[in-house]
C-alpha cells in the first residue's frame, strides 16, 4: 500500500512570494489533515478535510493560507504571501474515516528568507 | 482546550538500556492517546495508542505505554533500547468524540550512547 505522498520535499522562497505544497493521500482515505511543525514544536493543525468538505480549519492564518481538497482526494496548501514566520514542516496526513489513525507523509520543509 | 507536556526535551540512554519518556495531558473527558515517532526527514510513524480497555499498551517496535488517569500520564517504555531507536518522540491527545484533531506535545529527542 503506497503512503501519503507530498511535493516538493523542500523548497525556499523569499518573503512576500506565494508557494504551494501538494498531497495525495493513502487510497481510499476519506480524511486529510495539513499540519504546521515549526522547528523545536510538535506539528500544529491547520486544516482538517472530510471527503471535500472543511472540517476544522480553525488554527488556519486565512488571511495568508489556504487549502482545498477538490473531488475528496488530493489536497493542496497555499501560502501568498510568505513570511519569514511560515518557515516550517507542513506535514500531510491521511485516515481512513474522522476517528481512525492518522498516517503522515514525509513533510515539505519550507525555509522563507 | 486539550494540551499535551513532554517534559524531557533530550533524553540520552546507553544502547540497551530501559527507556521510560514523560507525557502528561490535560483534557476533560476520556482522551485518545498516542506516541509518535519521528526520524530525521520523515514523517510521523505512530508507535501506539490507547482508545480504551486496558490501559498498558504494547505498539511497535518493542515499546508499551501505560495510561493512568489519576495522575494524567501516558508514559512510554522500553526495556531495552536499540541504536536505531534514536529519533524524536512525540505524545499527543486527540478528540474522543469524532474530528480525531490531534494536539502534539513539544517532543522528547532520544541519542542513544553506544
Amino acid at each position: 500500500e503506497a503512503g501519503v505522498a507530498q511535493s516538493p520535499r523542500y523548497k525556499i522562497i523569499e518573503k512576500r512570494q506565494s508557494v504551494a505544497f501538494w498531497c495525495n493521500p493513502i487510497s481510499g482515505h476519506a480524511t486529510l489533515y495539513w499540519y504546521q511543525q515549526i522547528l523545536g514544536q510538535g506539528p500544529k493543525l491547520l486544516i482538517q478535510f472530510q471527503n471535500n468538505g472543511v472540517v476544522d480549519d480553525s488554527q488556519l492564518p486565512k488571511d495568508r493560507f489556504s487549502a482545498e481538497r477538490l473531488k475528496g482526494v488530493d489536497s493542496t496548501l497555499k501560502i501568498q504571501p510568505a513570511k519569514l514566520e511560515d518557515s516550517a514542516v507542513y506535514l500531510c496526513a491521511s485516515s481512513l474515516r474522522q476517528t481512525g489513525e492518522q498516517y503522515f507523509g514525509p513533510g515539505t520543509r519550507l525555509t522563507v528568507t | 482546550a486539550q494540551s499535551v507536556t513532554q517534559p524531557d526535551i533530550h533524553i540520552t540512554v546507553s544502547e540497551g538500556a530501559s527507556l521510560e519518556l514523560r507525557c502528561n495531558y490535560s483534557y476533560g473527558a476520556t482522551p485518545y492517546l498516542f506516541w509518535y515517532v519521528q526520524s530525521p526527514g520523515q514523517g510521523l510513524q505512530l508507535l501506539l495508542k490507547y482508545f480504551s480497555g486496558d490501559t498498558l499498551v504494547q505498539g511497535i517496535k518493542g515499546f508499551e505505554a501505560e495510561f493512568k488517569r489519576s495522575q494524567s500520564s501516558f508514559n512510554l517504555r522500553k526495556p531495552s533500547v536499540h541504536w536505531s531507536d534514536a529519533a524524536e518522540y512525540f505524545c499527543a491527545v486527540g478528540e474522543a468524540g469524532g474530528g480525531n484533531k490531534l494536539t502534539f506535545g513539544t517532543g522528547t529527542q532520544l541519542k542513544v550512547e553506544l
